[in-house]
């Protein structure tokens, strides 16, 4: 079974600051893989994915995130972040029989 | 191009009661999936929906039901509501299924509250 596992539930960040945010999945198979940042009341937003080749992936707003099969990871980096990058950041990966699998989020909360 | 619009933003209902959920997919997409996000937590996946077909569904109990429409928009009903039905109930529409998904894009979602 795929899972997507979320190290850090809370970051706190000065702006400007860089950023680091971890993920770790589990799969027998191969994987696509998904940052997507949901903003407060607002629905889900793709922020980049991993669907083959390169495995440095860069995503709208400055974000990139490197899918490095030995280590099962999928971090997603920022190198200085603004205030308005304060949200929740979901991994995802996607399974073979299409859904999404999402793990449980990390609040990144920028401070001035 | 329109995206995914959802209704009713925000609802209560008290438990026993039953809800519909209402999405409408973006232009020219022909696959909706449901999910439901409990607060604090990731979305779970509930089901999806190819060409008014269900294809694919989550751990979610047969209360759980859902309709496309020819137009794709589709509904999502639950029945006999439980307060742990509390939670934003998002909606994402995509074209095809399977190793030709494209990008899946998401509504605002639904947030319901069971008393």
């Amino acid at each position: 079974a795929q899972s997507v596992t979320q190290l850090d539930s809370q970051v706190p960040v000065f702006e400007e600051a860089p950023v680091e945010l971890r993920c770790n999945y589990s799969s027998s198979v191969s994987v696509y893989l998904f940052w997507y940042v949901q903003y407060p009341n607002q629905g889900l937003q793709l922020l980049l994915k991993y669907l083959s080749g390169s495995t440095l992936v860069k995503g709208i707003n400055g974000f990139e995130a490197e899918f490095n099969k030995s280590q099962t990871s999928f971090h997603l980096r920022k190198p200085s972040v603004h205030i308005s990058d304060t949200a929740e950041y979901f991994c995802a990966v996607r399974s073979i029989t299409d859904k999404l699998i999402f793990g449980t989020g990390t609040r990144l909360q920028v401070f001035p | 191009e329109t995206g995914v619009t959802q209704s009713p933003t925000h609802l209560i209902k008290t438990r026993g009661q039953q809800v519909t959920l209402r999405c409408s997919s973006q232009s020219g997409h022909n696959t909706v999936s449901w999910y439901q996000q409990a607060l604090g937590q990731g979305p779970q996946f509930i089901f999806q929906y190819y060409r008014e077909e269900e294809n694919g569904r989550g751990n979610f109990p047969p209360r759980f039901s859902g309709l496309q429409f020819p137009n794709y928009s589709s509904e999502l009903n639950v029945n006999a509501l439980e307060l742990d039905d509390s939670a934003l109930y998002l909606c994402a529409s995509s074209l095809g299924t399977g190793l030709n998904t494209g990008e899946l894009f998401f509504g605002e979602g639904s947030r319901l509250t069971v008393l």
